[in-house]
């Protein structure tokens, strides 16, 4: 069965660099979440998409911004890059979102490293 | 905003020891998910839970929802070296995430 899709598995950048980070959800999945997750910490939400437009919002910076394009994948953009930005980014989709999300299918994960 | 908390936070089990871990949250949840991660992997979804008070069972794996749907635990009976792992639970909304559980099992 096809499953959530992340690109890149790894990526190594310099501060002050930007980033972009690439998820295509299960098909006819409709809601598009994305998590960073720190060495040791729990996934961190960031932002969702529901039917390619922002749904919720978390403890994203605002050096970060996402989108969801009309085929449904999702882009997760980095600017400015910090040291601290270095974790796994995690996405996943769902067939519902709202109060009443189904289960969440998760990508491998995007590792990023910040020199 | 919702916080959700678990306890504890890593927990050494020799084979065949029960588990448990506990999630609160500071509001009350429409629902609540279960999830693994193995480490180096990525969160696997184990179960949902909507319904106060409702109790669901996997295999040796037991998940409770709270009357007042602001807990939930989780139990595992006679743990096994494949339940190694952080168990998550997570308030949906906007799937806020607890701090997890590490279980390490000494075989």
């Amino acid at each position: 069965a096809a499953g959530v899709i992340q690109s890149p598995r790894h990526l190594i950048k310099e501060k002050r660099e930007t980033a972009t980070l690439k998820c295509y959800p299960i098909p006819r999945h409709d809601t598009v979440y994305w998590y960073q997750q720190g060495p040791g910490q729990d996934p961190q939400f960031l932002i969702s998409f529901y039917e390619k437009m922002q749904s919720d919002k978390g403890s994203i910076p605002d050096r970060f911004s996402a989108q969801q394009f009309s085929d449904y994948h999702s882009e997760l953009n980095m600017s400015s890059l910090e040291l601290g930005d270095s974790a796994l980014y995690f996405c996943a989709s769902s067939t519902q979102g709202g109060t009443n999300t189904g289960e969440l299918f998760f990508g491998e994960g995007s590792r990023l490293t910040v020199l | 905003g919702q916080q959700v908390m678990q306890i504890p936070q890593y927990q050494h089990v020799q084979e065949g020891e029960d588990f448990t871990t506990y999630c609160n949250s500071s509001t009350t949840l429409s629902n609540i998910q279960w999830y693994k991660q193995r480490p180096g992997g990525h969160p696997v979804f184990l179960i949902q839970l909507v319904k106060s008070g409702e109790v669901k069972k996997q295999k040796r794996l037991t998940f409770q929802f709270g009357e007042a749907k602001k807990n939930s635990s989780l139990h595992i009976t006679a743990t096994q070296t494949t339940d190694v792992g952080t168990y998550f639970c997570a308030g949906t909304g906007k799937l806020i995430f607890g701090q997890g559980t590490t279980l390490q099992v000494k075989p």
